[in-house]
């Protein structure tokens, strides 16, 4: 198993730009979820999903937009980008528990560094 | 509203010391209180967790100390290494959904 992938690892955007942030899993997992990991703030969680086609926001969702088509992959979208989205972006998956209730324990991807100039 | 307080925010020690790490978090609905570990460069990996059924909890060199009634949980890093050099985070879980610690930067010191 690949486990949980991202790409790209490095991305320098204009603002105003939009991109796509890319994150898969094969371990089947149900519960996806995205973070931002801002120095001195830890990880906040901006949107997830329990399933395909369920998402739903976190923390802080303002400015993103995710879909999930299928249990493989979450994408995150930028719409317009702002300096303020200057971060590093992990993308999470979580096991399944008993009776289909998701365990607790979350996998994270290796990440995506972003600057928005 | 930040719900988990990590202190200290970096921790240096000596090899062999103990390095030792708090959070107190504020949501009584919290049920699950994990400590991730972090690399430059990589993403967090979970070290251990704890439920708030017991007290503390021990694997290998890492403790976790959980006090329910004063809302506060550490970390405990025994006989620390150089190769423990990493951020650390504490977080609290409650349906399944992870609400982190600021992050503790360990440097131990060889």
């Amino acid at each position: 198993n690949a486990g949980v992938t991202q790409t790209p690892k490095f991305q320098v955007l204009k603002t105003g730009q939009s991109m796509t942030l890319q994150c898969a899993q094969d371990m089947n997992h149900e519960y996806m979820s995205w973070y931002r990991q801002d120095p001195g703030m830890g990880l906040r969680l901006i949107h997830y999903s329990v399933g395909a086609g369920i998402t739903d926001q976190g923390e802080v969702p303002n400015g993103y937009n995710v879909s999930r088509s299928t249990t493989e992959d979450f994408p995150l979208r930028l719409l317009s980008a702002a300096p303020s989205q200057t971060s590093v972006y992990f993308c999470a998956s979580t096991p399944p528990g008993l009776a289909g209730v998701s365990t607790d324990t979350q996998y994270f991807g290796p990440g995506t560094r972003l600057t928005v100039l | 509203q930040q719900q988990v307080k990590q202190s200290p925010q970096s921790l240096i020690v000596q090899k062999g010391g103990i390095s030792i790490i708090n959070c107190a978090y504020e949501n009584t609905a919290f049920d699950y209180f994990p400590w991730y570990q972090q690399f430059p460069g990589k993403g967090p990996a979970l070290l251990i967790a704890i439920r708030p059924d017991v007290s503390e909890k021990k694997e290998g060199r890492f403790t976790i100390s959980f006090n329910k009634s004063a809302k506060q949980f550490s970390l405990h890093i025994m006989d620390s290494q150089p190769g423990d050099s990493a951020t650390y985070f504490c977080a609290a879980s409650s349906w399944g959904q992870l609400t982190f610690g600021s992050g503790t930067q360990l440097t131990v010191l060889p």
